[in-house]
């Protein structure tokens, strides 16, 4: 069965501590996206990546990063320096044509202890 | 910058026909997705407009009108399953999407 799976599903941060969320898909994809959820926000881009070593920077990075070592993973990393890390992380996938629908993963809730 | 509005809140009976309109205002456009979002869930991808018109499937169809910058997503025979959040999405030609805030449909028996 194709599919992206996140995991954790649900992850718990303390104060001053990085955490990676897992994202990794089967679908071969080229493109993939970590979007970030809060109540009454709707989804925000936080990085997306079209290729294999490169990404771009969506509209609230900071405070996070990832990486696109392989086509299959694309993980992102909750730093210290992001203050408000508490929401429901989404990552997706697509085909990087205009087209196409992107495909989500089942979600990490992160909560700070 | 990029601005998609959706109503907040709606409600609906079951059986009942619901439409959900979604207004954009974007730097480009490349085409305009729906997707369905159960509480705590994925969202799921529903229907893709790039053409003004009416798409039609099963019992959700979705219609644009470009000009007017304008998207509507009609649900008919409403079923319970049906109570969800549904998110309007824009291409506007960079390769990514944005998101409305979603509109929470509540469907009462």
């Amino acid at each position: 069965d194709g599919g992206i799976t996140q995991s954790p599903k649900y992850l718990f941060r303390k104060e001053g501590q990085n955490v990676t969320l897992s994202c990794e898909q089967n679908l071969n994809h080229d493109a993939m996206y970590w979007y970030r959820q809060d109540p009454g926000q709707g989804l925000r881009l936080i990085y997306y990546s079209q290729i294999v070593n490169d990404f771009q920077k969506g509209d609230i990075a900071e405070g996070y990063s990832v990486s696109r070592e392989k086509k299959e993973s694309f993980p992102l990393t909750v730093t210290s320096a992001q203050k408000n890390p508490t929401a429901f992380y989404l990552c997706a996938s697509s085909t990087d044509r205009n087209n196409q629908p992107q495909h989500f993963g089942d979600g990490t809730r992160l909560s700070i202890l | 910058g990029q601005n998609i509005d959706q109503p907040t809140e709606m409600t609906a009976t079951e059986g009942a026909i619901v439409q959900i309109n979604c207004t954009y205002q974007t730097s480009g456009f490349n085409g305009l997705f729906w997707y369905q979002q159960h509480a705590g869930e994925a969202p799921t991808f529903l229907s893709y407009n790039v053409l003004d018109g009416l798409e039609e499937k099963g019992r959700f169809s979705s219609f644009l009108s470009r000009s007017k910058g304008y998207s509507y997503l009609l649900l008919k025979e409403l079923q319970m399953k049906d109570s969800a959040s549904y998110l309007c999405a824009v291409n506007s030609g960079y390769s990514t999407l944005t998101f409305g805030k979603g509109t929470m449909l509540l469907v009462s028996p």
